[in-house]
């Protein structure tokens, strides 16, 4: 069964460096999601990508973070400079279509970033 | 703005007890419904889903959920729990006006006593 990488599964950084994170979604999967998750909480929606193309991105916070697809395919965010409360599961999620009705969206295992 | 409650925090359950667990969401347009579950050290999971037709959904292991769409419900059951079912539960609501976003509740630990 196809599933969604991600990598690295665990990062533990200083604050005010810079971190990154990489996803590879379900093959054929046009439509791409970066979740995160704070501890005790429900996963939040950072940026949703359909193909390349940035469809919702109104809760990243842009000063530090960022998001790129540049070919549809795989997905790269990044955090500089990281702060105390980022640290949390980022998780990433994929699905076929994206708004197509019953869609599913299929996660990665996340990677958990800790941020000293 | 669009929001998924879920009632309990944490659920203590021996073996073979039977389980519910509550979701209600303000919205009061179509959404589609899920639940996902999260085992220890695994990732989230679709264990069902709705989206339209018989409100009653069975999904895998043995859950099902009803949507009441009067009382914006969407609650999950077992009749018989097991201890594998230890895991956390997160009840979602997808939204038309929001492109495919899901908007996740707060989870429920379930801790299942041998």
């Amino acid at each position: 069964e196809a599933e969604v990488a991600q990598s690295p599964r665990y990062k533990i950084t200083e604050k005010s460096q810079a971190v990154a994170f990489w996803c590879d979604p379900i093959s054929g999967h046009a439509t791409l999601y970066w979740y995160r998750q704070i501890l005790g909480q429900g996963p939040e929606l950072l940026v949703q990508f359909q193909d390349e193309s940035v469809v919702d991105d109104s809760q990243l916070p842009k000063d530090r973070f960022s998001a790129e697809r540049l070919k549809g395919v795989d997905s790269t965010l990044k955090i500089q400079p990281a702060e105390l409360g980022d640290s949390a599961m980022y998780l990433c999620a994929s699905s076929s279509q994206g708004i197509a009705v019953g869609e599913t969206q299929y996660f990665g295992p996340g990677t958990r970033l800790l941020v000293l | 703005a669009q929001s998924v409650s879920q009632h309990n925090h944490h659920v203590i359950l021996s073996e073979a007890a039977s389980l519910e667990l509550g979701c209600n969401y303000s919205y009061g347009g179509t959404v589609n419904l899920f639940w996902y579950v999260q085992y220890p050290g695994q990732h989230l999971q679709l264990l069902l889903k709705y989206f339209s037709g018989d409100p009653l959904v069975k999904g895998i292991k043995g859950f099902e959920a009803e949507f009441i769409k009067s009382k914006f419900s969407f609650n999950l059951r077992k009749p018989s729990v097991q201890w594998s079912d230890t895991a956390e539960y997160f009840c979602a609501v997808m939204t038309y006006n929001q492109g495919g976003k899901l908007i996740f509740g707060q989870g429920t630990e379930l801790s299942v006593k041998p």
